[in-house]
């Protein structure tokens, strides 16, 4: 069965640090760009970061260039976010999602892993 | 930066259609793909590349992308449709992915 399991959320104070992990199964990882997008509490789906299948190309939204860090580890099938000087609007819930290109659609989704943010 | 336009809501009464539409600045020259989200629920995509169906998505979703206006239609619409629906592309201009802000469907 194909699966994307995330992990690592959790309550953070601001300005400290959180690391996401998301574990795939059920396909050929290493051949998939793969991204991260957020969902605040009530709100719609935001797009935060996407890495290409050997890792030579990274985006990112603007609001969170500088303090995230997209990564993978392709021998563990896995894809990671560094989440540094963390913020209450960065409170929500983290997908990782899978596409085959640039452009494609976010064919399989995870369940989400809830980051909160406060003091 | 880029920006995608979705009514907050729309209504429609079982067995109608419904469409929800996503205006962008020349959409028509992008690949607008759809995603539906139930209430606790991770987005499950129902539209790729403008008007295609992912394999377990019932023909009647359908997509069409010109102009400023990408259309998700859906026909015979069911009370198990009630969703958000969620539109998004991939701007070029400013390597960023883009949702629209996301529509409520409603079924009466």
């Amino acid at each position: 069965e194909v699966q994307l399991v995330e992990s690592g959320g959790g309550l953070v104070q601001p300005g400290g640090s959180l690391r996401l992990s998301c574990a795939a199964s059920g396909f050929t990882f290493s051949s998939y760009w793969m991204s991260w997008v957020r969902q605040a509490p009530g709100k719609g789906l935001e797009w935060v970061a996407n890495i290409k299948q050997d890792g030579s190309e990274k985006y990112y939204v603007d609001s969170v260039k500088g303090r995230f860090t997209i990564s993978r580890d392709n021998a563990k099938n896995s894809l990671y976010l560094q989440m540094n000087s963390l913020r209450a609007e960065d409170t929500a819930v983290y997908y990782c999602a899978r596409g085959t290109s640039l452009t494609s659609a976010f064919d399989i989704w995870g369940q989400g892993t809830m980051v909160t943010v406060s003091s | 930066s880029y920006v995608l336009t979705q009514p907050p809501s729309v209504s429609v009464a079982p067995g109608k259609t419904a469409r929800i539409t996503c205006g962008g600045n020349n959409i028509g020259s992008k690949s607008v793909h759809w995603y539906q989200q139930k209430p606790g629920q991770a987005p499950v995509l129902v539209i790729y590349y403008d008007s295609d169906r992912p394999s377990g998505i019932p023909e009647r979703f359908s997509g069409s992308n010109s102009g400023n206006t990408a259309t998700l239609t859906i026909s015979r619409v069911e009370a198990g449709d009630e969703a958000d629906y969620y539109c998004q592309v991939w701007d070029s201009s400013s390597d960023l992915v883009v949702f629209g802000g996301g529509t409520k469907l409603t079924v009466l």
